[in-house]
């Protein structure tokens, strides 16, 4: 069965901290895809990455990255130089696709991680 | 371009009433889907559409219809509302390009069922 456990339910850092956000999933499949999202205060969501079970490099965007790791089933999200902007709910996310799409199919969430940066 | 928008945003419903959430996206977009979100987790999935008159059932569809005409509108019906589907609902819309695929969310609609 498909499970994605953020054990981080909250982080507090000082501004300029660097943050990681851990997540652990579990599935049975050899294709599946990995996601972070981004759910600020004010409750829009917004996509961060999507990343495929093929592809173990790791991402870099800006202040952003991912470590993913197939060994021990983690796709870790850093925060480097913290910002009061990046204080937000994150939500770590498993699909199991078997259509073309990998939405199309079922995402499991984790629970979220509420990380609170402090000026 | 708009993007993703979602009406209403805000709804109070009694027990057994119907409804539609709407969703539009402006983007030519072939999939959409809908999400709930209760308090203090993540998000399921309902229902998603790969295209026009394509849709299928995600992780939680009971209690929900809904249909893609054209592949701007996705609405989701609530057939007759109960106290357990008080949430907020969130559409999205997604785009591959190559091996990414990138997804965008409406704001959102929070309803209430009494």
């Amino acid at each position: 069965a498909q499970k994605v456990t953020q054990a981080q339910t909250e982080i507090s850092v000082v501004e300029k901290e660097d943050v990681t956000l851990d997540c652990v999933y579990e599935t049975r499949d050899t294709t599946y895809y990995l996601f972070w999202y981004k759910q600020p205060p004010s409750g829009e969501l917004v996509f961060l990455i999507r990343r495929n079970s093929f592809d173990e490099q790791n991402e870099i965007s800006g202040r952003y990255s991912w470590n993913f790791q197939k060994s021990t089933s983690s796709f870790n999200f850093t925060i480097t130089a913290s910002q009061v902007v990046d204080s937000a709910v994150y939500f770590c996310a498993l699909s199991e696709s078997t259509a073309g799409y990998s939405s199309a199919s079922k995402i499991i969430f984790g629970s979220g991680t509420r990380l609170s940066i402090r000026p | 371009n708009a993007g993703v928008t979602q009406t209403p945003k805000f709804q109070v419903l009694k027990t057994g009433q119907s409804m539609t959430l709407q969703c539009a996206q402006d983007m030519n977009h072939e999939y959409m889907s809908w999400y709930r979100q209760d308090p203090g987790m993540g998000l399921r999935l309902i229902h998603y559409s790969v295209g026009a008159g394509i849709t299928d059932q995600g992780e939680v569809p009971n209690g929900y219809n809904v249909s893609r005409s054209t592949t701007e509108d996705f609405p989701l019906r609530l057939l007759s509302a109960a106290p357990s589907q008080t949430s907020v609902y969130f559409c999205a819309s997604s785009y591959r390009q190559g091996v990414q695929e990138t997804q965008y969310f409406g704001p959102g609609t929070r309803l209430l069922v009494l």
